[in-house]
């Protein structure tokens, strides 16, 4: 069975602050999304990786997809309220099916 | 319209009961997906159409789900005999061609209650 994993399930940290969420697995992808879900919302797609060490930027976002397309870390600096939500990693497994991990839940405190 | 669509939003039924909810894409997109959503959780994969061909149904649970999309645009995702362990968010999605890098778009979901 084909899992991602996230971690950490649950994040709470004040404005300002950095933080790091990863997604891993044993399995190779041959590419990898982020999402963000608000309540109430469906998922919204932040950034797809392809090359593994492949390192986009999106403003206060990075993502990095591992060396061996294994795995993948969302950074983002200098956490605002308005990233609160849930961030949802997916994993492509064939030429149009993702499996999914089950998400971070980010809290960002005023 | 601008989204995907999907109806009813809310649908609570009785055990026993079949239901057809309905996804309504972005015009022009060639690919649907339909996933099953617990609360705080990643969607779980059902079923995958390219145009009108359902060309995935693997992640449909048993015999009692099927899914179509006869002119490859509208779907709609029947449950028959529902039973309290159908009881989810489900959601569709589409993107306008076919890979797994494509941008997927949404719905807001129909949350199925099975009493």
């Amino acid at each position: 069975t084909q899992l991602l994993e996230q971690s950490p399930q649950f994040l709470s940290i004040q404005e300002g602050e950095n933080l790091t969420v990863y997604c891993n697995s044993s399995s190779v992808f041959s590419s990898l999304q982020w999402y963000r879900q608000e309540p109430g919302e469906g998922p919204v797609l932040l950034v797809t990786v392809v090359t593994g060490g492949e390192v986009k930027k999106l403003k206060r976002l990075t993502f990095q997809f591992g060396d061996a397309r294994k795995d993948s870390s969302l950074h983002i600096t200098a956490a605002q309220p308005g990233d609160t939500g849930l961030y949802l990693c997916a994993g492509a497994v064939s030429n149009y099916q993702l499996i999914w991990g089950a998400g971070t839940k980010l809290i960002i405190k005023p | 319209g601008a989204g995907v669509s999907q109806s009813p939003r809310y649908k609570v039924t009785k055990r026993g009961q079949d239901v057809a909810l309905r996804c309504d894409p972005i015009s022009g997109h060639v690919s649907l997906y339909w996933y099953r959503q617990a609360l705080g959780q990643g969607p779980e994969f059902l079923t995958y159409f390219n145009y009108e061909a359902q060309q995935d149904k693997s992640g449909l649970p048993n015999d009692r789900f099927s899914a179509e999309r006869p002119e490859g645009s509208i779907s709609t995702l029947t449950i028959q005999r529902t039973e309290q362990r159908d009881s989810a968010m489900y959601r569709c999605a589409s993107s306008l061609g076919q890979g797994a890098t494509e941008k997927l778009f949404f719905g807001s979901g129909t949350q199925l209650s099975v009493l």
